[in-house]
């Protein structure tokens, strides 16, 4: 039980439509990053926000964006959907210093499912 | 850019036998490595990670790694598997240069049998 808890665990949406994942840190963690697991492949990273500000960036279109709020949850929104967003989302929280250490505690993930 | 590298997508073993998981990546400039667990179901659980000092890294569940800087591989091994080890398994690296991520293997699904 690492403390870090997404939702939905899983949605099925339509391509064109937007969705929202959420993710709540572990307790005394500032930062969160999410990755996109496709099947049969490994985590890639989305982006990463610290103290509510995009902090970093992996190979994503503006269409994937997100939010960190003042108790350091965070939102995922993807809109415009297409079938190959179809994945399991990660979250990963941790402090700052924690990303390049590895000491990164990740939820369960939301399987989206895009038709 | 950095990239790692498993060649193996699956590896069936039999319960009590050894094992080796490869990993491979791409440079050795400044980087740190890690080996994540993911059961079905469930995020990743970091393994073990190598950020300096010995090669020879241990970790929880009996996994041990070993960081190889002229071969640029950091290979896992347990000498006697159990069913419960039975799970997905990952290798990744941070590059102390672009410390805002992790960059993950394709990963390697271990299957024990009895």
């Amino acid at each position: 039980e690492t403390g870090v808890t997404q939702s939905p665990t899983h949605l099925i949406k339509t391509r064109g439509q937007q969705v929202t994942l959420r993710c709540s840190s572990q307790s005394g963690h500032n930062t969160v990053s999410w990755y996109q697991q496709a099947l049969g492949q490994g985590p890639q990273f989305i982006f990463q926000y610290y103290r509510e500000e995009e902090n970093g960036r992996g190979n994503f279109p503006p269409r994937f964006s997100g939010l960190q709020f003042p108790n350091y949850s965070s939102e995922l929104n993807v809109n415009a959907l297409e079938l190959d967003d179809s994945a399991l989302y990660l979250c990963a929280s941790s402090l700052i210093a924690g990303v390049s250490t590895g000491e990164l505690f990740f939820g369960e993930g939301s399987r989206l499912t895009v038709l | 850019a950095q990239s790692v590298t498993q060649l193996d997508s699956q590896v069936p073993v039999f319960e009590e036998a050894p094992v080796e998981l490869r990993c491979n990546y791409s440079s050795s400039v400044s980087v740190y490595l890690f080996w994540y667990v993911q059961y079905p179901n469930q995020g990743l659980q970091l393994l073990l990670k190598y950020l300096s000092g010995s090669t020879l890294v241990k970790g929880i569940n009996g996994f041990e790694a070993e960081f190889n800087k002229s071969q640029t591989s950091f290979h896992l091994r347990k000498p006697s598997v159990h069913i419960s080890d039975t799970a997905e398994y990952f290798c990744a690296v941070s590059d102390l240069r672009d410390t805002d991520k992790l960059i993950f293997g394709t990963g390697t699904r271990l299957q024990v049998f009895p």
